[in-house]
């Protein structure tokens, strides 16, 4: 019940192209849904965050949808740039009860010029 | 940049020592949470603290502690190191138990 399934586990774009990333969760209790991106050696960086009241988020090339009923969300990002390969994480948790983050497996993501 | 900071940025020790690792928050935030990153995976929650009060505990063992400081620092320890404790430890930081957490760049421990 705890867990959050990504997929795919990676991910190889041209410039310009709009990849796609999923994920599930199956623990109801769960209303906030983050996107980290993180580069080799360091730490990840929170993207972007939707809630379930939501369908879809957008900030600047990145938007989130999301699926209350089929406990499914997912990014896409908008006109990619080599700039964006990076690994990608997404996440969920309980607002304001937040014992913990419960993150991914992860997604690599490579876009070529 | 997050603003948060965490040293050393890498660590190597030998299995059965012990090791702590340092967090500082970003400015204004009161809570503090441990992640531990194994290689090519996501990060697994260890603990958080908020106000100098240990406030959830994930599926780790007593080995692993944790304390947070009154300028709301926060140390991580581990005792009794085991090969498979190499990892990046990760810190995260957030105001009054705020699910936006901002993370630091990592600490790499190599246990041999």
């Amino acid at each position: 019940q705890q867990q959050v399934k990504q997929s795919p586990q990676s991910l190889i774009v041209q410039k310009g192209g709009i990849p796609i990333i999923n994920c599930a969760y199956e623990n109801t209790a769960f209303d906030y849904f983050p996107w980290y991106q993180q580069f080799p050696g360091k730490g990840p960086a929170l993207l972007i965050a939707i809630r379930p009241d939501v369908s879809e988020k957008k900030e600047g090339r990145f938007t989130i949808s999301f699926n209350k009923s089929a406990k499914q969300f997912s990014l896409h990002i908008m006109d990619s740039q080599p700039g964006d390969s990076a690994t990608y994480f997404c996440a969920a948790s309980k607002s304001y009860n937040t014992d913990k983050l419960i993150f991914g497996t992860g997604t690599r993501l490579q876009v070529f010029p | 940049e997050t603003g948060v900071t965490q040293s050393p940025t890498h660590l190597i020790k030998t299995r059965g020592q012990q090791v702590t690792l340092r967090c500082s928050s970003q400015s204004g935030h009161n809570t503090v949470s441990w992640y531990q990153q194994a290689l090519g995976q996501g990060p697994q929650f260890i603990f958080q603290y908020y106000r100098e009060e240990e406030n959830g505990r994930g599926n780790f063992p007593p080995r692993f502690s944790g304390l947070q400081f009154p300028n709301y620092s926060s140390e991580l320890n581990v005792n009794a190191l085991e090969l498979d404790d190499s990892a990046l430890y990760l810190c995260a930081s957030s105001l009054d138990l705020q699910e936006t957490q901002y993370f630091g760049p990592g600490t790499r421990l190599l246990v041999l």
